[in-house]
């Protein structure tokens, strides 16, 4: 079953802000990814990390993989109306190559 | 460069129907998977092929039934079709396993009835 955290569950913020989100588990990852999903289509990955410590940039985007190696984190600088969407945090475990585990998601609406 | 095609987008089914969900990708991908998206449960791993050849259960097979038809097909069938199978299945592809992501289909958005 589930086994990552992912909060808050939604967020409604005004253009021009920033966002926070974040993603929890009892059990260590390997790799943490994240992904953003628009109404009607798949989800698309943002940014992949592979060591613990690690904070990577896209853009206006940045996470970091937490030093436990049990969760991550997104922010998301100067808000713009596209980045209305559903973010999913997903972790990969050691031994399980095909197998990731997903948050149940970040639900982010953008006021202009 | 069309990525990961799904079809259909929609499909209503009668309970105890069967169907067959068709996922192609072009990428030369090794690595195929099966998710379902439900409200508020993310993303679960139906069946995945790890590569041409081979199929394996993920969290949620029960119901389902898949084929690697070649390397750039994986098809998903209900063999009978039941309410709780009602969701947004999303088809993805990855190079070899998951060390550089996933990419996602557009997804077929299935109601049993």
């Amino acid at each position: 079953g589930q086994q990552l955290n992912q909060s808050p569950q939604s967020m409604f913020i005004q253009e021009g802000e920033d966002v926070s989100m974040n993603c929890t588990s009892s059990s260590i990852f390997n790799t943490w990814l994240w992904y953003k999903q628009d109404p009607g289509e798949g989800p698309v990955l943002l940014i992949a990390l592979y060591k613990a410590g690690e904070l990577t940039s896209n853009g206006r985007l940045t996470a970091q993989f937490g030093i436990t190696r049990k969760d991550s984190f997104l922010n998301i600088s100067a808000s713009i109306p596209s980045d209305v969407g559903i973010y999913f945090c997903a972790g990969q475990k050691g031994g399980s190559n095909y197998k990731l585990t997903f948050g149940k998601g970040t639900l982010l609406t953008v006021n202009p | 460069n069309a990525g990961v095609t799904q079809t259909p987008k929609f499909q209503v089914l009668k309970t105890g129907q069967s169907m067959t969900l068709q996922c192609a990708q072009d990428m030369n991908h090794n690595s195929m998977y099966w998710y379902r998206q439900d409200p508020g449960m993310g993303l679960r791993l139906i069946y995945y092929s790890a590569s041409e050849g081979t199929t394996d259960k993920g969290e949620v097979p029960n119901g389902y039934n898949v084929s690697r038809l070649n390397k750039r097909e994986f098809s998903l069938r209900l063999e009978s079709a039941a309410p709780s199978q009602t969701s947004v299945y999303f088809c993805a592809s990855s190079e070899w396993g998951l060390n550089i992501g996933l990419h996602f289909g557009n997804g077929t958005r299935l109601t049993v009835t």
